[in-house]
Parts: structure tokens; sequence; C-alpha cells
């Protein structure tokens, strides 16, 4: 089993409608939780960071989590085409500085 | 603000060649890691430091090593150069261990 796992893309939404991706993590103390995009030939940008059950939103993001299911998404409200791009959990534990990654979800925003 | 800054942004080795890879954390963060992204193994943890000491280690070969100085730039070096390392190498600092943490633009390594 993966350390973190996220949904295997590409996930396809027209524009405006809500993206919703999801990713579990096995490490039962892991305490931080991120969600970065990465366009493609670029970096990974941080997108929101979470360290409390429930939810969190910045402007049309709201990142979710539930520690009791190892679970924690991220959703996108009326989607764009510049979210076109591949989204990253990543997961930190009690060794702070160390970020395990899930492979990626790949989010196509059709106009 | 100044982000991270990673130099050389592309290099070209050959096999058994060393190469030094060189990371400016924004300023006022302690916390620098290094990640290696390959299209089929994904973004792996190489290892972080913190006040110039590594506190964290990845499951990486001994042919990847690092290092901190005092005013928290960072260098990676590789040795014996494999086909396999060729990867985009990315630098994220940190205030702390457990801040988010923020990339630099990467530098591709291509190994022929």
């Amino acid at each position: 089993q993966k350390e973190v796992e996220q949904n295997s893309g590409p996930l396809s939404v027209p524009e405006g409608a809500i993206a919703s991706l999801n990713c579990t993590y096995s490490d039962r103390v892991s305490q931080s939780f991120f969600w970065y995009r990465q366009y493609s030939g670029k970096s990974p940008e941080l997108i929101m960071s979470i360290y409390s059950n429930g939810d969190k939103e910045d402007g049309r993001f709201t990142a979710q989590l539930n520690k009791a299911s190892q679970y924690v998404s991220l959703l996108i409200r009326d989607s764009q085409p510049s979210d076109s791009a591949t989204y990253l959990c990543a997961v930190s534990g009690n060794q702070g500085g160390k970020l395990i990654f899930g492979q990626g979800t790949e989010l196509s925003v059709k106009p | 603000k100044a982000g991270v800054t990673q130099t050389p942004r592309y290099l070209i080795k050959t096999r058994g060649q060393q190469v030094t890879l060189s990371c400016s954390p924004i300023s006022g963060h302690r916390s620098v890691s290094w990640y290696q992204q390959t299209p089929g193994q994904g973004l792996q943890f190489l290892f972080e430091y913190f006040s110039e000491t590594q506190r964290n280690k990845g499951n990486f070969p001994g042919r990847f090593s690092g290092r901190q100085f005092s005013n928290s730039r960072s260098e990676m070096n590789v040795s014996t150069l494999e086909l396999g390392d060729s990867a985009l190498y990315l630098c994220a600092s940190s205030l702390a261990g457990d801040q988010p943490q923020h990339f630099g633009d990467g530098t591709r390594l291509s190994i022929l």
C-alpha cells in the first residue's frame, strides 16, 4: 500500500463545475496536509494547508480533512480552464520537513 | 519577497560524473528540503536540513548527499552519476519543518 494515494486521473470537468480531488494516507501520526498545483513543466505551487479536522476555505478552494478516516480532499468551485493542472496531495508526519507526495491527479477543465 | 532560487536550471552530464546543485531559500526560512521528481516515481523526498543539520533522510543511496550553510543556503551533490539519476531536482524551503514548503523552479538534470 502506498503511503499517500490519490484518485487515478485524468479528471475532466466542464468550466464552472466543482472539481473534487481525493487523497488517502496510511500513517496515522500524520499531522500536516498540503495540496499543491503543478502545471506542466513547472514546479509545485502551494494551494492549501490544513492541520485539523474539518473544512478550510480559501477563495474557490476548500480543503477537507478527516483524520479518523485518514482522508483529505480538495474542492475547486467554479472551475476555470486555468485550473487545468496536476494536483498533488502531500502529507507530513512528526518528521517535520519530510513531505510524502501522492502520484497526483491530472485535472482538465473544458471550456 | 524573493522566492526559492535554484541554480543551475538545466544540467547535462555523463555517467560517472558528479554534480552539485544549489538552493537559496526564502529569506528567513531555515528548513530546506530536497526532492527528486521523475515521471515513473513522482516526487520523492531526498533529505531535509535545518540549521546546518540533516534532520531527515529519504531512501536514496549514499551517492546523494547535501549540506546547509550558516545562511541557510543548501547544496546537493550526486556522485558517480547513473542514467537513472535523470530527473527534476526540487528544493523547498519553510520557516520550520512542519510549516508549508515553497518550491523553487528546480534543476533539470539529464544524464547521457
